[in-house]
């Protein structure tokens, strides 16, 4: 079945630091993989999205490349602000299973001023 | 615009009782999703509204029931409430089938503590 694996948090960070948080997919045929972010007491919104291979998703600084040949998506940011302290799931669906959302388990990130 | 609505915020509940709980899409958007999210894990699928169906239902027990109105409102329903529904839902929307390439919207969710 398909599955998304994401590294344990927390991730603690300085200000201005290089952020990346890896994910990594199985799945059969070609889904679409997705970013979201949950910030403290709120649901998820949609950071970024790609989907087909090598495809890049860009949002508010953030990017990820769709890589399928190693089956990942990693989350990548050159310049974190405290503001970008929030929990981050990686996830995907296949366009054949009605879209449902396969999520990672999240990863919390920490930046310190 | 408004985005998915979500009510009520939180809800205390009792072992054993029943619970509804709400959902308003996004303007636009006529599909509905619902999902739950326990406390440091990533959100789970429950089942998926479409044209007042149930389109496809994720690994959760007949005690979790939905129904999706004429206006693409939709209500998710548990009976029997076990300590271990207690998490949050997280209702998401989209245009038909487009969240599956484009991503949902979501709700801020209903946090359900069960007593």
């Amino acid at each position: 079945g398909n599955s998304v694996t994401q590294m344990e948090g927390p991730v603690t960070l300085s200000e201005e630091a290089f952020l990346t948080i890896n994910c990594t997919y199985t799945a059969t045929g070609y889904p679409s993989l997705f970013w979201y972010v949950q910030y403290p007491g709120e649901g998820l919104q949609l950071l970024l999205k790609a989907t087909k291979a090598d495809d890049k998703g860009s949002n508010k600084g953030f990017e990820a490349t769709y890589r399928k040949e190693t089956t990942s998506f990693h989350l990548e940011k050159g310049s974190v602000q405290v503001s970008d302290s929030a929990v981050y799931f990686c996830a995907l669906t296949r366009t054949d299973s009605w879209g449902k959302l396969q999520f990672g388990a999240g990863t919390q990130v920490v930046v310190t001023p | 615009d408004a985005g998915v609505t979500q009510s009520p915020t939180h809800l205390i509940k009792t072992r054993g009782q029943q619970v509804t709980l709400r959902c308003s899409p996004k303007s636009g958007h006529d599909t509905v999703s619902w999902y739950q999210q326990a406390l440091g894990q990533g959100p789970q699928f429950i089942f998926q509204y479409y044209e007042e169906e149930e389109r496809q239902r994720g690994n959760f027990p007949d005690r979790f029931s939905g129904h999706q109105f004429p206006n693409y409102s939709s209500e998710l329903n548990v009976n029997a409430l076990l300590l271990g529904d207690s998490a949050l839902y997280l209702c998401a929307s989209s245009l038909g089938f487009q969240g599956a390439k484009n991503g949902y919207t979501f709700g801020s969710g209903t946090r359900l503590t069960v007593v």
